[in-house]
């Protein structure tokens, strides 16, 4: 079984919807993250957690907000989402004594 | 921010050849990590080297932290290598990866 799960793999949905994005670990990490990737372009943090009650912007976070409801699972939610937010999501987490981080196989998502 | 810059930005190799990545970094970092992503989309770690040189069978890694760069070597390659290689570090400015906008290699049967 894959360490960092992320759900749902794919999302078509459409302008104005609210849609959560979930992240599921297993690796027993209390630091867990999400990024955006556009394509033809490296990731971009969203935000990051270092443990459940600590909960940090990055470098987009703008139309985004996130929950860490536990400590293996950090979801992100677009409360309205918009077309330029069609993108690749990936979760990743790290240990607490490191910043090497470790990415789930990612969610597609399209707003149409 | 720091700037992260990687070299070149696409590659095309024979099987069998040998290759040299490059992520160029304007400050001083605290990490750095390689990542492979494949065709399918799989982020995948290569290598955590901060500093210092590492090697995993066909692949290795130097980071020069005081010259602020860091090289990753693939000798042999094979068509499984194909995909975009990632640089991301972390400055000492308090926690923010960034990466770079990546290597995008093809390699030819």
């Amino acid at each position: 079984d894959a360490d960092v799960t992320q759900t749902p793999r794919n999302r078509i949905t459409k302008t104005g919807k609210r849609i959560m994005l979930e992240c599921s670990q297993t690796k027993g990490h209390d630091r867990m993250y999400w990024y955006r990737q556009d394509p033809g372009l490296g990731l971009r943090l969203i935000y990051y957690s270092f443990d459940v009650k600590d909960i940090n912007k990055g470098e987009i976070s703008d139309g985004y907000s996130v929950s860490r409801q536990a400590q293996a699972k950090f979801s992100l939610s677009l409360e309205s989402a918009i077309p330029n937010q069609t993108a690749l999501y990936f979760c990743a987490t790290s240990p607490g004594y490191s910043y090497e981080q470790y990415f789930g196989p990612g969610t597609r998502l399209t707003v149409t | 921010g720091i700037q992260v810059e990687q070299s070149p930005p696409d590659l095309i190799l024979q099987e069998g050849a040998n290759s040299t990545l490059r992520c160029n970094f304007s400050d001083s970092v605290n990490n750095l990590q390689w990542f492979h992503q494949n065709p399918w989309g799989q982020l995948i770690n290569l290598f955590y080297i901060p500093s210092g040189t590492k090697q995993n069978g066909r692949l290795s890694a130097t980071t020069v932290a005081t010259e602020r760069y860091s090289l990753l070597y693939i000798s042999s390659s094979q068509t499984t290598d194909s995909g975009v290689y990632f640089c991301a570090v972390d400055g000492t400015g308090g926690f923010k990866t960034i990466f770079g906008a990546g290597t995008r290699l093809f390699v030819k049967a």
